[in-house]
């Protein structure tokens, strides 16, 4: 299962929403995690099955969708977010990533 | 609290085998429903998975590299151990283990990754 994730970077102020989609070439169901990376850094669960946050996240993530669109939502940009974001799934294997989107600074 | 930690060579030559470990601590192997995961990252790509190991000693490959992938575990060390032959300069990358995290039928997540190794492969 190929996924598709727009854009591949955009570029936002602190204290924007941002919203990054995460596109599956057939249906998964709810069977999609997200992931922040950060160079030197430990990848990070953000949500899984879709639309469930990971403890310790900020309730600033949200992730919604099913089937084979997905978004996940920044709802006001932090410092700290500045970071790439990966979608995953987990309906069959091989378990597969998108392509990543990077968030910057404008 | 569970940690990951990947160790192994920084180079390897092309054709040799490589050989990386995924130390860890804050759950067992042998502990039913457990598995660790490993995914690599080449420089500016995606994420790719490439192995899974479960508590019973299932194991699972990537299609695509299944053939020169072997992933052992020793539940005693809490380690696990993945084995690339016959490498070449594609399969440089970071090199992760993360814990995955199951929570129904169909449903698991990689809920804690290590920090990865980065392995470079060239002559």
């Amino acid at each position: 299962i190929q996924l598709t994730q727009s854009p591949s970077s955009l570029s936002a102020y602190v204290g924007d929403r941002v919203t990054i989609t995460c596109r599956a070439s057939r249906s998964i169901s709810s069977h999609l995690n997200w992931y922040q990376e950060k160079p030197g850094k430990a990848p990070k669960l953000l949500i899984y099955t879709a639309s469930s946050l990971q403890s310790g996240v900020p309730s600033r993530f949200s992730g919604s969708g099913s089937g084979t669109d997905f978004t996940l939502t920044i709802s006001s940009l932090q410092p700290e977010d500045f970071a790439t974001y990966f979608c995953q799934q987990s309906y069959n294997t091989p378990p597969t990533f998108g392509g990543g989107t990077k968030v910057e600074t404008k | 609290q569970i940690t990951l930690t990947e160790s192994g060579p920084i180079l390897v030559k092309p054709t040799q085998t490589l050989t990386l470990t995924c130390s860890f601590s804050g759950f067992s192997l042998s502990t039913s429903g457990e598995s660790v995961g490993w995914i690599r990252q080449p420089p500016g790509k995606a994420l790719e998975w490439l192995a899974f190991i479960f508590w019973d000693d299932d194991k699972q490959y990537s299609p695509s590299l299944k053939n020169r992938l072997t992933v052992t575990k020793d539940t005693s060390k809490n380690q696990v151990v993945l084995t690339m032959t016959s490498v070449d300069p594609v399969d440089t990358a970071t090199y992760y283990c993360a814990h995955r995290r199951s929570y129904g039928p169909g449903d698991w997540c990689f809920d804690l990754w290590g920090r990865g190794t980065l392995v470079t492969v060239s002559s």
